[in-house]
């Protein structure tokens, strides 16, 4: 079945450092990829997505590529802030027979930054 | 106002108590979901409903029920709660692809749940 693998945290980081976070996946199709983030006391929120190979997803100075031949799609910033303090989960999504879709999350990987 | 909405955002309660946590969203979606989060497993789905006469069960539905009242509403619930059941519980919604979904799922803050 589908899956997929984070890299386990926490990472911690001083401000102005630069982020990866692994993800990897197994699928049997072709899915869409996500980053969500969750911040302290709040629900999870698309950081960014990917719908098919060799897209890449930007938001808020975070990348990622969806990387069809590793199966890969790592979360990358340049330079982090405090406030990007929060947990990142990669999912992946693909679409089910009856229209709908099925999301795989990974276990997620906290984040902390040093000011 | 947040497009989806759960109550209680916190609950504590005691071994054998039915609990009931509440969904609503104005997304206008028919997808809807109960998601447990618990630290370092991520998210797991309890439940989904496709449309108000659509039910399915998600990898842990033992010890779960939900009820989907409208397209706006859908609810879980514990009928006798376990310490095992303290989580962090969320409910999301998503879009079709005929809709123009890509699988981003929305979600509510969550609804913090203890069971002494």
């Amino acid at each position: 079945g589908n899956s997929v693998t984070q890299m386990e945290g926490p990472v911690t980081l001083s401000e102005e450092a630069f982020l990866t976070i692994n993800c990897t996946y197994t699928a049997t199709g072709y899915p869409s990829l996500f980053w969500y983030v969750q911040y302290p006391g709040e629900g999870l929120q698309l950081l960014l997505k990917a719908t098919k190979a060799d897209d890449k997803g930007s938001n808020k100075g975070f990348e990622a590529t969806y990387r069809k031949e590793t199966t890969s799609f790592h979360l990358e910033k340049g330079s982090v802030q405090v406030s990007d303090s929060a947990v990142y989960f990669c999912a992946l999504s693909e679409l089910g027979y009856t229209g709908g879709f099925k999301t795989i999350f990974g276990a997620g990987t906290r984040l902390f930054v040093k000011a | 106002d947040a497009d989806v909405t759960q109550t209680p955002r916190n609950r504590i309660t005691k071994t054998g108590k039915r609990i009931m946590l509440e969904c609503s969203q104005t997304k206008g979606h028919d997808r809807m979901y109960w998601y447990r989060q618990d630290p370092g497993l991520g998210l797991r789905l309890i439940y989904y409903s496709f449309d108000v006469k659509d039910i399915n069960k998600g990898e842990i539905s033992d010890g779960y029920s939900v009820s989907r009242q409208a397209q706006a509403k859908f609810s879980l619930s514990l009928e006798s709660a376990i310490p095992n059941q303290t989580a962090l519980y969320f409910c999301a919604t998503s879009g079709t692809r005929s809709e123009g979904g890509t699988g981003e799922l929305f979600f509510g803050e969550g609804s913090r749940l203890t069971v002494l």
